[in-house]
C-alpha cells in the first residue's frame, strides 16, 4: 500500500513563475491536507479538501495560492507569481475518513526554492 | 507563544541515554500527537494520545499528557544514533470534524555515539 505520494520532490522557480505541487493520497483516503513548513519552523496548516470540495482554507494566503482535489487525479497546490518568501517545504497529508483523532499520513514533501 | 511549543529547542545526548522533550499548548485539545522528522524528509507519526488519556507507550517511546497543565512530554529511552531527528508535537483542536493539526516549532535531537 503506497503512502502519500508527492511530486516533484524538489522544484526551483524564478520569481514570477508558477509552481504546481501534486499529491496523491493513500489508497482509500478521501481527505487531503496541505501544510507548509518554513525553514527551522513547524508545519502550518494551509487547506483541507475532500474530492471536489474545499472544506477549510483558513490557512491559505489570500492571493496567489489555490488548491484543488478533483474527482479524478491528484490534489494540486498551485502558487502563482512566486516570490522568495514562498520558498518552503510543502507537505501533503491524507486520512481515510472524517473525524478528529484519526491519524493523518504525511508525504515526503515538495521543497520549493524561489530564486 | 503559539499553540504547541516544544522545549528544549535542541537536545544533544549520548547513545544509550534517555531523551525527554516537552510540549506546552494553550487551548483545550481533543488529542495530541508526536511526529518525527528526519532532515529533508516528511513527518513520521509516532504516537497519538487523547485528551482523556494520561500516558501511552510504544516501544521505546513514552508519552504523557497533563491536561490541567496543558502539557505533554515525549520520552525516548535508550536512545540510538538513528533517533537523531526533529520531534514535533501537534495538537488537534477539533471534535467531530477532520483533523487540523497545529504544530510546534520542534525539538532537534542529536544522539552521538
Amino acid at each position: 500500500n503506497a503512502g502519500v505520494m508527492q511530486n516533484p520532490r524538489h522544484l526551483v522557480r524564478r520569481r514570477g513563475q508558477e509552481a504546481r505541487l501534486r499529491c496523491s493520497p493513500m489508497k482509500g483516503h478521501s481527505h487531503v491536507y496541505w501544510y507548509r513548513q518554513l525553514p527551522e519552523e513547524g508545519l502550518k496548516f494551509m487547506v483541507y479538501l475532500q474530492k471536489e470540495n474545499i472544506i477549510d482554507e483558513s490557512g491559505m494566503p489570500k492571493e496567489r495560492f489555490s488548491a484543488e482535489f478533483p474527482k479524478e487525479g491528484p490534489s494540486i497546490l498551485r502558487i502563482q507569481q512566486v516570490v522568495r518568501g514562498d520558498s518552503a517545504a510543502y507537505f501533503c497529508a491524507s486520512s481515510p475518513q472524517q473525524g478528529s483523532g484519526n491519524t493523518i499520513y504525511f508525504g515526503e514533501g515538495s521543497w520549493l526554492t524561489v530564486v | 507563544s503559539q499553540q504547541g511549543e516544544e522545549d528544549p529547542q535542541a537536545l544533544s545526548i549520548q547513545e544509550g541515554e534517555n531523551a525527554t522533550m516537552n510540549c506546552s499548548y494553550k487551548t483545550s485539545i481533543n488529542n495530541l500527537q508526536w511526529y518525527r522528522q528526519n532532515s529533508g524528509r516528511g513527518l513520521v507519526h509516532l504516537i497519538l494520545i487523547r485528551s482523556n488519556e494520561r500516558e501511552k507507550h510504544s516501544g521505546r517511546l513514552r508519552v504523557t499528557l497533563d491536561t490541567s497543565k496543558k502539557s505533554s512530554s515525549l520520552l525516548i529511552t535508550a536512545s540510538r544514533a538513528a533517533d537523531t531527528a526533529s520531534y514535533f508535537c501537534a495538537t488537534d483542536l477539533r471534535t467531530g470534524t477532520a483533523s487540523k493539526l497545529t504544530f510546534g516549532t520542534g525539538t532537534r535531537l542529536q544522539v552521538t555515539l
